[in-house]
């Protein structure tokens, strides 16, 4: 399984773009970038997944690129609701295992 | 629809005793996952079952700590012999696909305290 490294806790503003970077140095040839939210009192949400180049969804781009060896989750815009622990996971699919590491801690203040 | 259930919410209990958690996956989902989550940290992954095929265990933490799964339903978590470094919000979710490529669907969590 490739160890990941994030940050612990990220500070922004409404209204600001947010990125969060992932280190994964030793990601496997067949292994996925994806990223979770968690709200407090909640059980982890998915954001969104990809391989490498860019993702893009409703809620936030995925930027990964060419040697892979970290990925960027990406929020515009962000508001307060955007307050909660990120975490981004590496590994492929007959991994028996999950890890989702400790996140990283996204405050947002007005 | 309807999407994961956990059972019960809350639950203390006394140090020693055997819990029983329960989680009532997504319809169809093939795949269901455990994961414990102490007061202020990350998820600690447990174990995950496939269909039919026999999990690995190996991340469960102690031999206090089973799990089993009927066919694709429900699964149920048992502690024996609780202590208190098992109190933890533990989190059940399901999926479609199978392993970390799949989107997990998380249910509230039951929240054991263990006095």
């Amino acid at each position: 399984l490739a160890k990941t490294t994030q940050p612990i806790s990220m500070d922004s503003y409404e209204g600001q773009e947010v990125n969060i970077t992932c280190s994964h140095n030793n990601i496997a040839t067949n292994d996925y970038i994806t990223w979770y939210q968690q709200f407090p009192s909640q059980g982890p949400r998915f954001i969104i997944q990809g391989y490498k180049t860019k993702v893009t969804n409703e809620v936030a781009s995925l930027f990964i690129p060419a040697d892979r060896k970290s990925s960027t989750l990406s929020l515009p815009r962000v508001s307060l609701s955007d307050t909660a622990v990120y975490y981004c996971l590496v590994g492929e699919i007959s991994a028996s295992k999950i890890i989702f590491g400790s996140g990283t801690r996204l405050s947002i203040r007005p | 629809g309807a999407g994961v259930s956990q059972s019960p919410s809350n639950k203390v209990t006394e140090k020693g005793k055997d819990v029983e958690l329960r989680c009532d996956p997504i319809s169809g989902h093939t795949a269901l996952y455990w994961y414990r989550q102490r007061l202020g940290q990350g998820l600690e992954f447990l174990i995950y079952f496939q269909g039919n095929s026999a999990p690995d265990k190996s991340g469960l933490p102690s031999d206090r700590f089973s799990a089993e799964r009927t066919g694709e339903s429900v699964s149920t978590l048992t502690i024996q012999r609780t202590q208190q470094e098992d109190s933890a919000v533990y989190l059940c979710a399901s999926s479609l696909g199978r392993g970390v490529l799949a989107e997990q669907y998380f249910g509230p969590g039951t929240r054991l305290t263990v006095t």
